[in-house]
């Protein structure tokens, strides 16, 4: 059974600071991988996906990038903002489309 | 702007009460999925279906859980009887899915229960 990790559970940084946000899976057999932003009472919403023949997907301040073989995935966020302030969930796409999440990373952007 | 569409957004209930929540799906959309989010839990897959067909419950509670899709447009998730324990957000989710290649998953804002 897939088990999906994320660690830290909550981060704190000053604005303009690159934030690293780890994701580690158990199965390395994997479709793709997802990285979701929610925010306090909304729904998710997606920021990047990775499909299982890449190693990299870019999307303005954000990049995330995927190791199968060690079962890791890492999204950057570049010179964070308050806005940037949300959990963020990787998700990792087996067969199906079934995604199994890890339980987030609360991340707090200070002024 | 093509979004998942869910209804009620939220809903407090009296315990024994049925729930329906429903979800319209992005349009062209293959897949329809219905997850549960707790504080204890986090996001678990309850079912979904693929081309109006469920392909996977198994998370789902049998006895009281029951989840259809009458048509392409529309998607249902139903408690009966409901209990304090089935308290969260329920979101519905799409996406396209072809030759073992997922597509971006879109999620709605979710259907928050509280069942007293």
């Amino acid at each position: 059974k897939q088990e999906v990790t994320q660690i830290p559970a909550a981060l704190s940084v000053p604005e303009g600071e690159n934030l690293v946000l780890n994701c580690s899976f158990t199965d390395s057999a994997i479709y793709n991988l997802q990285w979701f932003r929610q925010d306090p009472g909304k729904g998710l919403t997606s920021l990047l996906l990775i499909q299982s023949s890449q190693r990299e997907q870019t999307s303005g301040r954000l990049n995330a990038s995927l190791d199968k073989s060690s079962g890791r995935s890492t999204l950057y966020i570049a010179a964070s903002q308050p806005g940037d302030s949300a959990t963020y969930l990787c998700a990792v796409g087996a067969s199906g489309n079934k995604l199994t999440f890890g339980g987030g990373t609360r991340v707090l952007v200070k002024p | 702007d093509a979004r998942v569409t869910q209804t009620p957004r939220h809903k407090v209930t009296e315990m024994g009460q049925e729930v329906t929540m429903r979800c319209q799906p992005i349009l062209g959309h293959n897949t329809v999925f219905w997850y549960r989010q707790t504080m204890m839990q986090g996001l678990e897959l309850l079912a979904y279906f693929r081309n109006r067909a469920p392909l996977d419950d198994s998370g789902m509670p049998k006895d009281r859980f029951s989840a259809e899709m009458p048509d392409a447009t529309l998607a249902t998730l139903k408690i009966q009887p409901s209990e304090p324990r089935d308290s969260a957000v329920y979101f519905c989710a799409s996406g396209f899915y072809r030759d073992f290649l997922g597509d971006t998953i879109y999620f709605g804002e979710g259907s928050w229960l509280t069942v007293v």
